[in-house]
């Protein structure tokens, strides 16, 4: 069965660096998707990409994140400068055009020291 | 905007026996989807089972069903002979029919069950 893969499983930061988060999704998959989910919490909607741009975006989603589909396989999202309260888990989603499922990855637990 | 509500934090069950997840979920529009994730102690988010709005035919998927009420904007998630792999939270998830549409979650149901 096809999968969504997101790498690496677990990253450490330190505050203020730079983290890129990266998705390989389905490979016929059109929309994309990140949600993250702090410890304890909600999963929670970031953003939404298709046909190379964003589609919607929430109010966590600040000018401290970006996304970007590199090399038309790639999903990437981007933490500009990381704070203590974006340790979290961050998956990232795929789905095909009208097609109501969606494939979750595996995730990637940020941790910011 | 769509809000999803999970009133039960907590639930327990004996391995065998049946259990209900409660689901209600509040949405202006007239045509959406509905799910059940579960998230098992690894974290990642398995779909359960799905539900479309204009359906009046309650999904099931093996020991999972739903009871989908949409007058009353309810659906809850009934899962029988319970068994011990089916500890983990569940979450209800809300999407409209727009194609690039985001899912909207609940706060989660922590199941556990006892031998």
């Amino acid at each position: 069965e096809p999968e969504v893969t997101q790498t690496p499983s677990h990253q450490v930061t330190q505050m203020g660096q730079e983290v890129i988060l990266r998705c390989v999704p389905i490979s016929n998959h059109l929309y994309f998707y990140w949600y993250r989910q702090i410890l304890g919490q909600k999963v929670e909607f970031l953003v939404s990409f298709y046909n190379n741009e964003i589609s919607e975006k929430s109010e966590i989603f600040d000018d401290q994140f970006s996304v970007e589909r590199p090399d038309g396989s790639n999903f990437t999202l981007k933490i500009r400068s990381t704070k203590l309260e974006d340790s979290a888990m961050y998956f990232c989603a795929s789905s095909a055009q009208r097609n109501y499922g969606y494939t979750f990855g595996s995730g990637t637990r940020l941790t910011v020291v | 905007a769509q809000t999803v509500t999970q009133s039960q934090p907590e639930m327990s069950v004996q391995e065998a026996e049946t259990v209900t997840l409660s689901c209600t979920y509040d949405t202006s529009e007239s045509d959406y989807y509905l799910f059940w994730y579960k998230q098992p102690p690894s974290r990642q988010m398995i779909l359960v089972i799905r539900q479309e709005a204009y359906k009046q035919q309650n999904a099931t998927e093996n020991r999972f069903s739903v009871n989908f009420q949409k007058a009353a904007k309810s659906f809850s998630l009934k899962i029988s002979d319970s068994q011990l792999g089916d500890a983990a939270m569940y979450f209800c998830a809300y999407r409209y029919t727009g194609t690039a549409s985001k899912l909207t979650f609940g706060t989660g149901t922590r199941l556990q069950v006892t031998l």
